[in-house]
């Protein structure tokens, strides 16, 4: 079985302020991990995933997560957040490469001030 | 390119009462998912279909099925709703499972309200 905790519900930062949100999974199996996001009234948008080879990932607009399966981890970060990166954040974790059978955390709440 | 198409968008039911729920998946995605989103129990895998058979099915009751049709269209449904079904159902559609390159593309979800 899988498992996913997201170690914080909310998380208010300041505008151009770093960020990490964190996530630990829970498998008996080899893991892929995702991140995906949720804006107000829409659905996921997937972020970013380590499938395999280097354990630091990168998303197009500025997200990074790293693969760390000593510490059973996959936290989220941004060096500086903008007001538009406000929205839900997911982190999953799939049995599988194909991503389909996602295993979600609680999520995080990022809201970003001016 | 068309995203992922869900309906109806909102909707409220009865206890007791059944509904179907309908995602229409990207042109050319044989794969659709099905999930639950609720404040309670966040989001939960619920089935995936792919080429018309499900392929994975998560721990939901019986009460909670699915179809997909030679189109890729999926539905699901519900009957005998309960007070506890109200939620967000969200649909997924991807090219082909089994791919480190598949992306799963998400619609803006069904939202079933039951009273």
């Amino acid at each position: 079985a899988q498992s996913v905790t997201q170690l914080d519900s909310q998380v208010p930062v300041f505008e151009e302020a770093p960020v990490e949100l964190r996530c630990n999974y829970s498998s008996s199996v080899s893991v892929y991990l995702f991140w995906y996001v949720q804006y107000p009234n829409q659905g996921l948008q997937l972020l970013l995933k380590y499938l395999s080879g280097s354990t630091l990932v990168e998303s197009i607009n500025g997200f990074e997560a790293e693969f760390n399966k000593s510490q059973t981890s996959f936290h989220l970060r941004k060096p500086s957040v903008h007001i538009s990166d406000t929205a839900e954040y997911f982190c999953a974790v799939s049995p599988d490469s194909s991503g389909s059978r996602l295993t979600f955390g609680e999520g995080t709440q990022l809201t970003v001030n001016p | 390119k068309a995203g992922v198409t869900q309906t109806p968008r909102y909707l409220i039911k009865t206890r007791g009462q059944q509904v179907t729920l309908s995602c229409s998946p990207i042109s050319g995605h044989r794969s659709v998912s099905w999930y639950q989103q609720t404040p309670g129990q966040g989001l939960q895998f619920l089935f995936e279909y792919f080429s018309e058979t499900q392929r994975n099915k998560g721990n939901f009751p019986g009460r909670f099925s699915g179809r997909q049709f030679s189109n890729s269209r999926s539905e699901m449904n519900v009957s005998t709703l309960e007070l506890g079904d109200s939620a967000l159902y969200l649909c997924a559609s991807s090219l082909a499972a089994d791919s480190g390159a598949n992306v799963l593309t998400f619609g803006a979800g069904s939202r079933l309200t039951v009273l």
